[in-house]
């Protein structure tokens, strides 16, 4: 949906590379999250953050790191401590925990 | 986690049939959203349905919170409906601060 974008589109990795997913809202949502998606799967979350300088551990955040210094973006860092980290990354935003979540056109990252 | 199952997988229609699509959740929430995921991985936002029937065009959806399901249907199907829907769920219950959980999804596909 408009408001959120996400770069790049595209993202190669070789092994053992970290690289930085970056995620920007201009919704003026409090909360921001990151969803990882395998193929034929839904979504699962890597980390969100409910409001500035806070952010907290999603089902499968080992490998991943987050930070949160601005409200309106919430970059993503694949490690290489993350072991099949070729997938589809979504960023989401939300007013707050129980509102409706709105979704970047998401980075398709491949490990070389 | 709650857990969120969706159905059927796989369902493919001719242009113009209607078709029903059924997500089951195992846990009160107090957020439901469906999602259409086009070929280039976009989520697109349909309804934000905790409770109650909403319509949007040849969509429309229900959810019977009290019996943890929600139906979405589409009406005179086109080929443009082709995608993946996804339905989820943030938990009613605990400290989930909003966290979306999502279905594996069904994949429909619509021949002229």
């Amino acid at each position: 949906d408009g408001g959120i974008t996400q770069s790049p589109k595209y993202l190669f990795r070789k092994e053992g590379q970290n690289v930085t997913l970056s995620c920007e809202q201009n919704l003026n949502h409090d909360a921001m999250y990151w969803y990882r998606q395998d193929p034929g799967q839904g979504l699962r979350l890597i980390y969100y953050s409910q409001i500035v300088n806070d952010f907290q551990k999603g089902d499968i955040a080992e490998g991943y790191s987050v930070s949160r210094e601005k409200k309106e973006s919430f970059p993503l860092t694949v490690t290489s401590a993350q072991k099949n980290p070729t997938a589809f990354y979504l960023c989401a935003s939300s007013m707050d925990s129980r509102g409706r979540q709105y979704f970047g056109p998401g980075t398709r990252l491949t490990v070389l | 986690g709650i857990q969120v199952e969706q159905s059927p997988p796989d369902l493919i229609l001719q242009e113009g049939a209607n078709s029903t699509l059924r997500c089951n959740f195992s846990d009160s929430v107090n957020n439901l959203q469906w999602f259409h995921q086009n070929p280039w991985g976009q989520l697109i936002n349909l309804f934000y349905i905790p409770s109650g029937t909403k319509q949007n065009g040849r969509l429309s959806a229900t959810t019977v919170a009290t019996e943890r399901y929600s139906l979405l249907y589409i009406s005179s199907s086109q080929t443009t409906d082709s995608g993946v829907y996804f339905c989820a769920v943030v938990n009613g219950r605990g400290s989930t601060l909003g966290r979306l959980y999502f279905g594996r999804g069904t994949q429909l596909t619509v021949w002229p």
